[in-house]
């Protein structure tokens, strides 16, 4: 089955810097790869996601970077807000069925 | 508001109850999953149900067991659970192939 990994599992920068979350997935066959935020206490939520026939896709202040030779995928935060602090959770799926990370924690300092 | 909804938001039980958590989506999907979120480890899939055919997690014990009467409701039943047990259940819905949106949770204690 899928294997995801995520690193690093916490982050913290200043107001204003970027963020970048990495992940690294095991099956060549994985083809949809979404980012979910999940605040304290509250349920995970989609920010945004990439299929396999796509590089890179941009949405604001976030963008994720697929490198499906490398079997990568990474989530970039610019210009980071204190209300970017989260958890943040990549996965890949293959046939419906997601596989995900860890999660990172992401500290945005003022 | 997703449109998941889960029932209840929190859940307390001894070792020898028999509970039920509740979901329910109307947002025409006809994919419906469990998930465990445990403290610093990974969302667990737990059960998936596409078009109301089960796809199961050979690792989830049988103490643990879903139900799934129709696209829109999800249950999972649960009996003689064991402390270890105690998570974040969330539940989700997607279109085939699609994004997952997810429920608030039902926050289990097992004592």
């Amino acid at each position: 089955g899928e294997n995801v990994e995520q690193h690093p599992s916490t982050l913290s920068v200043q107001e204003g810097d970027s963020a970048v979350i990495k992940c690294t997935y095991s099956d060549s066959a994985s083809n949809y790869f979404p980012w979910y935020k999940q605040e304290l206490g509250k349920r995970p939520q989609l920010i945004i996601d990439i299929r396999s026939n796509v590089g890179e896709k941009k949405d604001q202040r976030i963008a994720v970077t697929l490198n499906k030779t490398a079997k990568h995928f990474s989530l970039h935060i610019t210009e980071t807000q204190p209300e970017d602090s989260a958890v943040y959770f990549c996965a890949a799926t293959f046939l419906r069925q997601l596989t995900f990370g860890s999660g990172t924690q992401l500290t945005v300092l003022p | 508001e997703t449109g998941v909804t889960q029932t209840p938001r929190h859940l307390v039980m001894g070792m020898t109850n028999k509970k039920s958590l509740k979901c329910e989506q109307h947002l025409g999907h006809n994919a419906m999953y469990w998930y465990k979120q445990s403290a610093k480890k990974p969302l667990e899939l737990m059960f998936v149900y596409s078009l109301e055919e089960r796809v199961e997690n050979n690792s989830v014990p049988s103490r643990f067991s879903p139900e799934c009467p129709n696209s829109s409701h999800l249950f999972l039943h649960l009996h003689t659970l064991q402390p270890e047990d105690s998570a974040l259940y969330l539940c989700a819905s997607s279109p085939t192939g699609g994004k997952l949106f997810f429920g608030s949770g039902t926050q289990l204690s097992v004592l």
